[in-house]
Parts: structure tokens; sequence; C-alpha cells
């Protein structure tokens, strides 16, 4: 079973600054079968990264992700007010497990 | 526009069965395979389960912690889909959401619908 694990736990930040969200597998993540989800609060997630680094549609080109094996990242260039949410990172291979999340907080 | 309502949530005692229903529209319900997903409160995101279209059997999937459990099913000409929940614990205690669900990925959300189980 692979475990993700996403750090930091928390990252207080202020609108326009780089957000860069780290997500670490257990064991080596094969096909590229590695996910974000944004989940603002009383909100349901949605979808943003696919495949590693393929944003969803709509998704604007401030979120980027990248990594392989097991060391995976989700980058938000520049900070806008509704980018403040809580990021998970999934397998969504066998194991479909989820990371913990990331909070984004207003600093 | 997909839009993906959950309904049939509440409070049901330990041992007791619940089932939920999620109405789609917006897309062709019978081409899609569709997805369950839980949120404990203050919690993370847990993966309950999906059902694959009726072309590849409308066969299922469960986590471990809800298998022998939980069933999901589909009604293609309600464009329905259902979680028949069974032998219910506290700790099934999440909001439940419902996804249209292609190649392990869920593309959108239903807004959830909480279920508590207590006594």
């Amino acid at each position: 079973e692979i475990v993700l694990t996403q750090s930091p736990g928390t990252l207080s930040l202020s609108p326009g600054e780089r957000a860069t969200l780290s997500c670490r597998a257990s064991q080596s993540i094969s096909s590229s079968y590695l996910a974000w989800y944004q989940q603002k609060p009383g909100q349901a997630p949605r979808l943003l990264i696919y495949g590693v680094s393929s944003r969803a549609t709509g998704i604007p080109d401030r979120f980027s992700g990248s990594g392989s094996g097991a060391d995976f990242t989700l980058v938000i260039s520049r900070l806008e007010p509704e980018d403040f949410a809580v990021y998970y990172c999934q397998h969504y291979g066998s194991s479909r497990a989820f990371g913990q999340g990331t909070k984004v907080e207003i600093k | 526009e997909v839009q993906l309502v959950e309904s049939g949530g509440g409070l049901v005692q330990p041992g007791r069965s619940l089932r939920l229903s999620c109405t789609a529209s917006g897309f062709t319900f019978g081409d899609s395979a569709m997805s369950w997903f839980r949120q404990a409160p203050g919690k993370g995101l847990e993966w309950v389960g999906f059902i694959r279209i009726k072309a590849y059997g409308a066969t299922t999937e469960y986590a471990a912690s809800v298998k022998d459990r939980f069933m999901i099913s589909r009604d293609d000409s309600k464009s329905i889909a259902y979680l028949q929940m069974n032998s219910l614990k506290t700790e099934d205690t999440a909001v439940y959401y419902c996804t249209k669900y292609s190649s392990g990925l869920a593309w959108s959300w239903g807004q959830g619908t909480l279920v508590t189980v207590s006594s």
C-alpha cells in the first residue's frame, strides 16, 4: 500500500507569493498516476493536476505540477486570494491513496 | 455543465443501513464511471469505491475499509448512482461525495451529503 506524506502541514504566505507544496510517496509511483486536488472551506474538492503535470480544464497556468518516482511538487507561482485552500495529492493507481493535505493560509 | 446532487444523508444508528443517491445531469451518464469519496469531519479525503459503465459490466471496486459492507449501483435510465451502506460504524461518519470518474480521476464533484453514525 502506498502512503503519501505531504509537507508542510500548513503554509502561511501572502498574496502574490510563490507556494511550493510537497508530496512524497512511500514507494515509487509508476505511470505518473499522481494528482492534486484543491478544497476550499465548505466546498467539494476540485481536480487541479493529473498525470503529475497536466492541468485540468479551466485551471490557471499559475498552478504547475512536477516530479517523478516518489517525490512530487505543486507550485502556485503567484498566490491569488482564491488560492488559499487545502491541497491534497493522490495516487490514482491501485492504491487511490490521498495525502493528509497542506493548508495554504493567508499570512 | 456537469451537475451532481447527492441526497439521502442523515443520522443513523450503528449497525443500521442507509442508501445515498447521486443524481447526475449535464453529461451522458451511461457513458461515465461514477465514484464515491468521503471526508470525515475535519479530516482528509478517502476514496470509497466506483462503478464502471454497463459496457464493462457495471463492475465495482471498493476500499478495504468498506468492502463487503457498501455497494455501489447505477440506474442509467434515471441518471442516478447509489451507495448502499450496510452495517454502519461510527467511523463511517463523513461527508460523502459523488463524482464523475474516469481513468481513476474524480473530474466533477457533487456538493456532498453528511452521514452521521451515532446512537
